[in-house]
């Protein structure tokens, strides 16, 4: 079975500056796709940036990007230019990749992100 | 609204009822989630229908959960005899079946037990 661990509950950020989010998970898998999902007070999820784990290049996705270490199993996700608008729960999640299309997502906790102005 | 929808938003019953809450996924997506948000907890998978296949029901927490989803479009998920336990946020999602799916949440429904 695939985990998905967050190892920071909470962070906090200045509005502006740079946060780094942590995610490590433990899979057997060698075909797999990674997310991050955004979920505001308004309670949707909200789709972040996902990884293919053939792929080498970390995704990017305007001031969001990532930082994929297969060996390590690391999925860090890197918000720049923070805004007031990105304070929100931010989780990993883990698809495993199969044959027949679209599968069930594996999330971690969360990590409660707050931008202060 | 092209987006998932879901209803009711909010739902508080006693213990002991039973509880429908409905799904209705993106046209065109064929594949429809179930998931449940406990407080302070990441999302727990319940229940994957994809296309005319027998769903997945392997996160159902227990025989008084279960999901049906009619005409390939709209689910309803049952909980039947609720306890306090199943008080969570209800969160569907649905995807196309292509491969990488990025799965498309609903706004969830909030259960609260009594």
């Amino acid at each position: 079975a695939q985990t998905v661990t967050q190892s920071q509950p909470e962070m906090s950020v200045q509005e502006a500056e740079t946060v780094t989010l942590s995610c490590t998970y433990d899979t057997s898998e060698n075909n797999y796709y990674l997310f991050w999902y955004k979920q505001p007070p308004s309670r949707q999820m909200i789709l972040v940036i996902r990884q293919e784990a053939y792929k080498q290049q970390n995704a990017t996705e305007n001031r969001f990007s990532v930082n994929f270490q297969k060996a390590a199993k690391s999925f860090s996700l890197k918000i720049s230019d923070s805004q007031l608008g990105d304070t929100a729960m931010y989780f990993c999640a883990f698809m495993k990749g199969t044959q027949g299309g679209s599968e069930k997502l594996v999330f971690g906790k969360g990590t409660k992100l707050t931008v202060n102005p | 609204g092209a987006g998932v929808s879901q209803s009711p938003s909010n739902k508080v019953t006693e213990k002991g009822k039973d509880v429908e809450l409905r799904c209705d996924p993106i046209s065109g997506h064929t594949a429809l989630y179930w998931y449940r948000q406990s407080l302070g907890q990441g999302l727990e998978f319940l229940i994957y229908f994809q296309g005319n296949s027998a769903p997945d029901k392997s996160g159902l927490p227990s025989d008084r959960f279960s999901a049906e989803r009619t005409g390939g479009s709209v689910s309803t998920l049952t909980i039947q005899r609720t306890q306090q336990e199943d008080s969570a946020v209800y969160l569907c999602a649905s995807s196309l079946r292509d491969r990488p799916a990025p799965q498309h949440f609903g706004d969830g429904t909030r259960l609260s037990i009594l």
